[in-house]
Formats: C-alpha cells, structure tokens, sequence
C-alpha cells in the first residue's frame, strides 16, 4: 500500500526566512511524484510533476527535488503570499490511476 | 477562464436525505475524479472515470454512486446521506490516468446533520 507522510504539519516562517518541506513516500515503483498549492477555501492548486530521483523543478521561490525516498520543496525567500498548505501526491506504477496524498504541511509567513 | 466548476459551493442535508453534487470542466480533459478531504487525512479518491462512459471505485466509494454525463460532466450521488459523509469534496480532471496533473475545482462543503 502506498504511503506518503509530510512533516512538518506546520511551519511558521519569518518573511525571508528560508526552510524546506518534507515527504517521505512508500510505493511500489514512482509513476510521479505531484506537489500542490491549497488556499483556505479553494482546491488544491498544482505546482510541479516530478518523475525519477534526481529531478529538479523551480517556480519562482519555490524549487523540488526528489530522492527514491522523498522529495523536498524548498522555499526560498518567502513572502506573505506564499502562507498556504503544500500537499504533496504519489501515483505508483502498478496503480495509475490513484494518486496518494500526504495531509499537507501547513505553512506561514508572517511579514 | 473556469477550469473545474463545482456547485453547490455548501450544503447542509439531513440524515437520510439524497443529493447530487455537480462537476463540470472545460479544458477538454478525459479523465474526472471525486475526492474527499477530511481534517487529517488527506485528499481520498472516492471514484473516477478514465473516459467518457466508464467509471471506477476510488479508495472509499461505500455510499456514493457516479454519472459521467458526458465528457465535460462528472456528478457524484449520495442516496442516504449519513453524518460520516460530512467532509469537503473535490472534482478535479485530467488529460489521461498516467503522469498527468490533476486540476482541482474548489470543493463544494457538505454537512449532514
């Protein structure tokens, strides 16, 4: 059974304040790892696909990598703007069609 | 430029009561899903249709069936609502099953009471 486990559940951030988020994920061969934005009130929002270790993508301030055992985002610099959860989604090769989600990091910047 | 549109937004229904929940998307996507989330837990896959006329069990589908009306609309049913199903619940679609981004409406907020 695949699994995917974040950490922090929350992390406060002074803006500016530079850190990175964790998840660890337990599958039975990557298909894709999916990284996605969710703000209070909406649905998730997606950031990045990442498919084999070693794989790297930025967005603005943000940047995920990904190991055969877990992916980081990194949060380079934020800003206020950047308070939200940060989910984090596994899609296995013999399953394609579920993905797995982890319950999010929930993050904050204060300015 | 409407992506995924849910609707209603909230809902309060009673228990026992019967509802549908609606989900319609404009980016000529194949695939649709109906998730879950709950405080906690994550996104859940309730159920899913890789195309147009085809659907299948997700990780908790007890209590709920699924139309694909077509290839733009998705709805989801609870027959007999029970306070259990209290949660938020997301459409989203993809271009296919396999390595593509799913792109989420914004949830429509159930109670049952």
């Amino acid at each position: 059974e695949d699994q995917v486990t974040q950490s922090p559940e929350a992390l406060r951030l002074q803006e500016g304040e530079s850190s990175s988020l964790n998840c660890s994920y337990t599958v039975s061969g990557l298909r894709g790892l999916f990284w996605y934005r969710q703000d209070p009130g909406k649905g998730p929002e997606f950031l990045f696909t990442l498919y084999s270790a070693g794989e790297e993508k930025e967005k603005e301030r943000l940047k995920a990598t990904l190991t055969k055992k877990e992916s980081f985002l990194h949060i380079t610099a934020p800003k206020p703007e950047d308070s939200a959860t940060y989910l984090c989604a596994v899609q296995d090769g013999g399953s394609a069609r579920q993905l797995t989600f982890g319950s999010g990091t929930q993050l904050t910047v204060l300015p | 430029n409407a992506g995924v549109t849910q609707t209603p937004k909230f809902q309060v229904l009673k228990t026992g009561q019967s509802m549908t929940l609606q989900c319609a998307q404009d980016m000529n996507h194949n695939s649709m899903y109906w998730y879950r989330q709950d405080p906690g837990m994550g996104l859940r896959l309730i159920y899913y249709s890789a195309s147009e006329g085809t659907t299948d069990k997700g990780e908790v589908p007890n209590g709920y069936n699924v139309s694909r009306l077509n290839k733009r609309e998705f709805s989801l049913r609870l027959e007999s609502a029970a306070p259990s199903q209290t949660s938020v619940y997301f459409c989203a679609s993809s271009a296919g099953l396999s390595n593509q981004p799913q792109h989420f409406g914004d949830g429509t907020r159930l109670s049952i009471l």
